[in-house]
């Protein structure tokens, strides 16, 4: 596998289930990101972590909680999503959280809470 | 205000033309600007980083950044039906504390339709 991968591709969850995504990235990078897709929004950083550290928490609610046990992989555990929840999960990564680094896209995740 | 602010669009050219894709940010500190393009049903993939003002060119994209009236642009030349797309413009700001941490914010894109 190269470049970044995420799984699941589509995701379909009650609000009172508990789920996860998983970003894996290939590059040896060691700054991960997710973001958030929705439809006629901006696409919309919520978690930057850096050599396993999260460094960036954009208000993002507290019913989504991100892991990052090395600096390969990240998940977004999920848990009584709001049907507004539904959208694209991206995940990214780039070689350093810096002001000059280029940060590559995985597949993303279209999650559908009903 | 929005931070990153681009025109929607639709964007319509006929194949073989230039088709001209602008961007306003708010913050004057902005350092580094980038331009995604965005199949759809796909993620955003790199076509331009810029970091100072002036041109920049790769192939048939070229980015032009002003930093005073803080504008970036992307120019496509010869554009192709296969360059039909969102096109995503982003922008790295200072936080508080002044540094970035990598904290890109993304501009609504804008829909470019080249058509045959």
């Amino acid at each position: 596998e190269t470049g970044v991968t995420q799984t699941p591709r589509h995701l379909v969850m009650g609000m009172t289930n508990k789920k996860s995504l998983k970003c894996e990235q290939h590059l040896g990078h060691n700054a991960m990101y997710w973001y958030k897709q929705s439809a006629k929004k901006p696409l919309e950083l919520m978690f930057v972590y850096n050599f396993k550290e999260q460094t960036e928490n954009n208000s993002v609610p507290s019913r989504f909680s991100p892991e990052c046990p090395n600096s390969s992989h990240l998940f977004l555990h999920l848990h009584t999503l709001q049907p507004e929840d539904s959208a694209l999960y991206l995940c990214a990564s780039s070689l350093l959280a810096g002001l000059e680094e280029t940060q590559y896209f995985g597949p993303g995740t279209r999650l559908l809470v009903l | 205000q929005k931070e990153v602010e681009q025109n929607s669009g639709p964007l319509s050219v006929p194949e073989g033309a230039i088709a001209s894709l602008n961007c306003t940010y708010s913050d004057r500190g902005s350092q580094s600007f980038f331009w995604y393009r965005q199949y759809s049903g796909k993620s955003p993939e790199l076509i331009m980083s810029i970091y100072s003002n002036g041109d920049k060119e790769d192939g048939r994209f070229t980015a032009q950044l002003n930093k005073a009236s803080q504008y970036v642009s992307l120019l496509i030349r010869d554009s192709q039906p296969s360059d039909s797309a969102t096109y995503l413009c982003a922008v790295i700001m200072f936080n508080a504390g002044g540094t970035s941490y990598g904290k890109l914010t993304f501009g609504q894109g804008t829909i470019l339709t080249v058509h045959p």
